[in-house]
């Protein structure tokens, strides 16, 4: 079965402390991997699209990762407004068109 | 560049009532995928239609259905509602998906059924 876990569900940083975010994932085949930030109450924001193993995205203070069997969102020196819940998303071969989500990892920053 | 809009923002419905949620694709794009948000958890996907037809469907019941318009504008109906099925309810918009497209969110319909 095709399934995405992330960790950890939440993470408290203090203003400028770097953290990294996981996404693990189990996929017959992947077609890509997704990441997308929500604020509360919002649709999520498009992040990155990530298609091969070993394929690296940068925006700002934020770099995602990937390897065969996850993902890393390494946030460096984070400031009170990245504090929102990243949600890694994958799409797999088997399951059509469909992105198959995590729970998200809701980040706080604090200044 | 316009983005996905979905409308109404809110929707308060009681059980056994019919509901219908719409949405505008962002401009270029001619495919619409569904998602139901409960609160806590990562979105679980509903449905998807391309060129006004269902093309993919997720574990959800028949009284979950949908529209696709020539505009590419769609529609998500859902019949005989349950208190389970209050949730924030997100449409995303695509290029024509041949896999590994990225889907562009709206910002969603907050449905609360008592």
């Amino acid at each position: 079965e095709d399934q995405v876990t992330q960790s950890p569900e939440a993470l408290r940083l203090q203003e400028g402390e770097s953290s990294s975010l996981n996404c693990s994932y189990t996929v017959s085949g992947l077609r890509g991997l997704f990441w997308y930030r929500q604020d509360p109450g919002k649709g999520p924001e498009f992040l990155f699209t990530l298609y091969s193993a070993g394929e690296e995205k940068e925006k700002e203070r934020l770099k995602a990762t990937l390897t065969k069997k996850e993902s890393f969102l390494h946030i460096t020196a984070p400031k009170p407004e990245d504090s929102a819940t990243y949600l890694c998303a994958v799409q797999a071969a088997q399951a059509g068109t469909a992105l198959i989500f995590g729970k998200g990892t809701t980040l706080s920053v604090s200044s | 560049e316009t983005g996905v809009t979905q409308s109404p923002t809110h929707l308060i419905k009681t059980r056994g009532q019919q509901v219908t949620l719409r949405c505008s694709s962002q401009s270029g794009h001619n495919t619409v995928s569904w998602y139901q948000q409960a609160l806590g958890q990562g979105p679980q996907f509903i449905f998807q239609y391309y060129r006004e037809e269902e093309n993919g469907r997720g574990n959800f019941p028949p009284r979950f259905s949908g529209l696709q318009f020539p505009n590419y504008s769609s529609e998500l109906n859902v019949n005989a509602l349950e208190l389970d099925d209050s949730a924030l309810y997100l449409c995303a918009s695509s290029p024509q998906d041949r896999g590994g497209e990225t889907q562009y969110f709206g910002p969603g319909t907050r449905l609360l059924v008592l």
